[in-house]
């Protein structure tokens, strides 16, 4: 099945630093890469679709310039957080679909990482 | 604003016995229902999905009943087992949006030995 990598797994940074997760689809192209945001014992929070060579997509609530999502091939796909604080200590997991997925709407999640901000 | 409505929150099974959660969706553009099963520390894995021309799809252990009409879902765990003890999410997606996926609030399954 189609995996997609993320990394790191887990990072430990201070407060008002930069930490960078890459999101790589290793066996196919990803035209379309979601990011997604969960809390402790809550669900899935879409942050943005990220797509290829195009800026990204942010929902409703979610600071584009704090959170900075770069698509800049098919296999890959990054979220910076920006000037961290504890409160973006999440878990945040990436999900891609594949080009030319057709209409099927699978797409295929990131093992996630889990950042601490102290 | 939830999407997708999902319950219960939490659930209790003994082994062999079967696991029923429901989920619920009011938006009827959506055409593509997913279910994910989730580790602790781990990202989502695709269980079992449906679209919305079929009632009922069976893979293995893991059913999903779709009722169109009602604009309700369901995922069955058949003979349930310690194993599949886990947050369980449903999902649902349209083309509209790329397919971006909207969960439940997820169900905290555990399967007593």
């Amino acid at each position: 099945g189609a995996v997609v990598s993320q990394h790191p797994s887990w990072v430990i940074c201070k407060s008002g630093t930069s930490v960078k997760i890459e999101c790589r689809s290793l066996d196919f192209q990803a035209t379309t890469m979601f990011w997604y945001r969960q809390f402790p014992k809550q669900s899935l929070m879409l942050m943005a679709t990220s797509n290829e060579g195009s800026k990204a997509t942010y929902e409703q609530g979610v600071e584009k310039d704090k959170f900075l999502i770069n698509h800049a091939s098919l296999t890959l796909s990054t979220l910076t957080v920006t000037s961290a604080h504890p409160e973006d200590s999440s878990f945040y997991i990436c999900s891609a679909r594949a080009q030319g997925g057709g209409n099927t709407g699978e797409l295929f999640f990131g093992e996630g990482s889990r950042l601490t901000v102290l | 604003q939830q999407q997708v409505k999902q319950s219960p929150q939490s659930l209790i099974v003994q082994k062999g016995g079967i696991s029923i959660i429901n989920c619920a969706y009011e938006n009827t553009a959506f055409d593509y229902f997913p279910w994910y099963q989730q580790f602790p520390g781990k990202g989502p894995a695709l269980l079992i999905a449906i679209r919305p021309d079929v009632s009922e799809k069976k893979e293995g252990r893991f059913t999903i009943s779709f009722n169109k009409s009602a604009k309700q879902f369901s995922l069955h765990i058949m003979d349930s087992q310690p194993g599949d003890s886990a947050t369980y999410f449903c999902a649902a997606s349209m083309i509209n949006s790329g397919y971006a996926l909207n969960f439940g609030k997820g169900t905290s399954l555990l399967v007593t030995p």
